[in-house]
């Protein structure tokens, strides 16, 4: 399965609201989307699970949202710590898959 | 806090086996899958396979005749080989831990270089 985010990159100030978009090459049953942050030099770290659901800890200003083949996460305040790479993966069936990637960069 | 920390050689030859260790400290791989993933330089994430607590395996197709996935029974280690190395596998490879499915704790990341 091919994932493709869009944009791959995304200009923003601190404050405002970033989407970022994941689109499947074929649908996926039980929204099996995890999203993932990457800070420079850092491991990712998991968002979002199965779409919509926050992993531990993750400020509720992520949010992840989709069904079929088309996923979405939103940060509605970017905070200075936002800027970074996101991926979105499936767990839908073998080998999983990552997209491409997203980097959200300060304007 | 669940911990995981990754050994092994950084440097190889063209030919040699990449063999890397994750080993879970603050908790184990009971009920749980590790996974390897890797990102080569300037480039995306790339799922390598999994090994599961029971000894499920999955591994990626495009690499499937070079891998094994090994578990300690004590269920706190887990080996990644990698046969064959060429440069296409230089990466930054991590192991993680998950449900066999997303993943929720991450290695630091251990990079590897194949070079003659």
């Amino acid at each position: 399965i091919v994932l493709t985010q869009s944009p791959s990159t995304l200009s923003l100030s601190p404050g405002e609201r970033a989407t970022l978009s994941c689109r499947a090459s074929q649908a996926l049953r039980g929204n099996y989307v995890a999203w993932y942050q990457q800070s420079r030099g850092q491991p990712p770290r998991l968002l979002i699970y199965a779409a919509s659901n926050r992993a531990t800890g993750i400020p509720d200003r992520f949010s992840g949202s989709g069904s079929g083949s088309d996923f979405t996460l939103t940060i509605s305040s970017l905070e200075p710590e936002d800027f970074g790479l996101y991926y979105c993966q499936q767990y839908n069936s073998f080998p999983r898959t990552f997209g491409q990637g997203t980097k959200v960069e300060i304007k | 806090q669940v911990q995981l920390q990754q050994r092994g050689a950084g440097l190889l030859k063209p030919s040699e086996t990449l063999s890397l260790t994750c080993a879970v400290y603050g908790g184990s791989f009971s009920n749980f899958y590790c996974t390897w993933i890797r990102q080569a330089p300037g480039e995306g994430l790339e799922w390598i396979g999994e090994l599961s607590y029971s000894g499920i395996n999955n591994y990626n197709p495009s690499l499937k005749s070079r891998i094994t996935m090994s578990m300690t029974p004590s269920k706190s280690e887990v080996t990644l080989n990698l046969a064959s190395v060429t440069a296409a596998d230089t990466a930054l490879y991590y192991c993680a831990r998950g449900q066999g499915f997303y993943m929720d704790v991450w290695g630091k990341g251990t990079t590897v270089i194949v070079s003659s």
